[in-house]
């Protein structure tokens, strides 16, 4: 089973509605990330917890929500979503007992907003 | 500027070839470096890092950092058509409570058989 997993793979929505994406992990870390990534742009940090009382926001935050339902589960949320919300949207996480800040990635989540 | 910056290519080599992927960056305060390979509509997965200056071999690949010019290189040998992927790199400045990976935009490679 893979230890980084995002709900859902692939969502269609349009303009205005409100979307979740989920992700859930087993590898025990402590922190969880939100990017996106868009063709050319690279990934983008739109939000990050280093635990369930500490949440950040990233450089691309406007538009987006967050909430850490426990250690395991982190949820980004568009409130109203609009057309250049579509990318690809990963979850990652991190053990802040690792020193090189290394992150592992979810399989990505494939938004469009009509 | 950017902090990291990464020829977006796409970057077309023979199977067999030796590929040079390259990064710059401007925080001297980066110590670890990371590459990353990302598989169309797939996630990045960590492929290796290295601390500081120096070069890490693992397999056909080999990972390079120069601190003093601010440039880290990734080279595949016997590039192999499964190697056809995105790179990334990354850098953090490690122990420093940010808790935060700086990525280049990536290079895509397309190895051809």
């Amino acid at each position: 089973d893979a230890d980084v997993t995002q709900t859902p793979r692939n969502r269609i929505t349009k303009t205005g509605k409100r979307i979740m994406l989920e992700c859930s992990q087993t590898k025990g870390h402590d922190r969880m990330y939100w990017y996106r990534q868009d063709p050319g742009l690279g990934l983008r940090l739109i939000y990050y917890s280093f635990d369930v009382k500490d949440i950040n926001k990233g450089e691309i935050s406007d538009g987006y929500s967050v909430s850490r339902q426990a250690q395991a589960k982190f949820s980004l949320s568009l409130e109203s979503a609009i057309p250049n919300q579509t990318a690809l949207y990963f979850c990652a996480t991190s053990d802040r007992q690792i020193s090189t800040d290394t992150q592992y990635f979810g399989p990505g989540t494939r938004l469009t907003v009509l | 500027q950017k902090e990291v910056e990464q020829d977006p290519g796409p970057l077309s080599v023979p199977e067999g070839a030796i590929v040079s992927l390259n990064c710059t960056y401007s925080n001297s305060a980066f110590q670890y470096f990371m590459w990353y390979r990302q598989y169309s509509r797939k996630g990045p997965e960590l492929l290796m890092y290295t601390y500081s200056s120096g070069n890490k071999e693992d397999g056909r690949f080999t990972a390079q950092v120069d601190k003093s010019s601010k440039y880290i290189s990734l080279f595949i040998r016997d590039s192999q058509p499964s190697d056809s992927a995105t790179y990334l790199c990354a850098m953090s400045a490690g122990t420093s409570n940010t808790g935060k990976l700086i990525f280049g935009q990536g290079t895509t490679l397309q190895v051809k058989p």
